[in-house]
């Protein structure tokens, strides 16, 4: 089963500062994503990076930046942060972005701006 | 766009009894659909992938499709508390890219 493991668990940031969330999988996949989690909405793809040293916009990239710099490791960067930037961050992975593929699943990062 | 929604928002069902929680979508190019659980302050368990109309039995969980109407159900076989979490369809099409959109969930409650 896919191991995926993100870092920090959880944090509160103030707002207008820096904010970098990592992900880290070690299952040789070739897709990686980042997604938010907010109540009263479904999971919606902020980023996602199908190959290293690249990244392709999500849904929802407005105030967010991705990096991939190897195959194991995607991070989000908020650069300003913003109140409304509160939410749980998901990131996932997956072996292609085939019919059939699965993606799995992170244990999330709680974030919390203030 | 892609519309996933999910009904009922909760449910609450005695141990041992079949719980049985609905989604429907919009795209009728929909190809891929799979439901997952998330317990409270946790990632996404994938519970069950399908991809043809009919069922698909994973254990104790069966999801049932039928694109025609737009709708896959999941079932749950004699629910433990264990199972108490949220469940989330998602589904995805080729009009979007292959990417995948979530329902908001179904808070399911077992009571023993």
């Amino acid at each position: 089963e896919a191991a995926v493991t993100q870092s920090p668990r959880s944090k509160v940031a103030v707002t207008g500062g820096k904010v970098t969330l990592s992900c880290h999988q070690t299952n040789n996949h070739d897709y990686m994503y980042w997604y938010r989690q907010d109540t009263g909405h479904g999971l919606r793809l902020i980023h996602y990076s199908y190959v290293a040293d690249s990244t392709e916009k999500g849904d929802i990239p407005d105030g967010y930046k991705a990096s991939r710099p190897s195959q194991e490791n995607f991070s989000l960067i908020l650069e300003l942060a913003s109140l409304s930037q509160t939410a749980v961050y998901f990131c996932a992975s997956s072996d292609a972005l085939g019919a059939q593929d699965t993606q799995y699943f992170g244990p999330g990062t709680r974030l919390l701006v203030l | 766009q892609q519309k996933v929604q999910q009904s009922p928002e909760s449910l609450t069902v005695s141990e041992g009894a079949m719980a049985s929680l609905n989604c429907t979508f919009s795209d009728g190019t929909s190809n891929n659909f799979r439901w997952y659980r998330q317990h409270s302050a946790k990632g996404l368990e994938v519970l069950v992938s399908i991809f043809s109309d009919g069922e698909k039995e994973e254990g104790r969980f069966t999801a049932h499709l039928n694109r025609a109407n737009l709708h896959v159900s999941l079932h749950i076989r004699e629910p433990q508390p264990s199972d108490s979490a949220v469940y989330l369809c998602a589904v995805r099409a080729n009009s979007a890219g292959n990417k995948l959109t979530f329902g908001i969930g179904t808070r399911v409650l077992v009571r023993p």
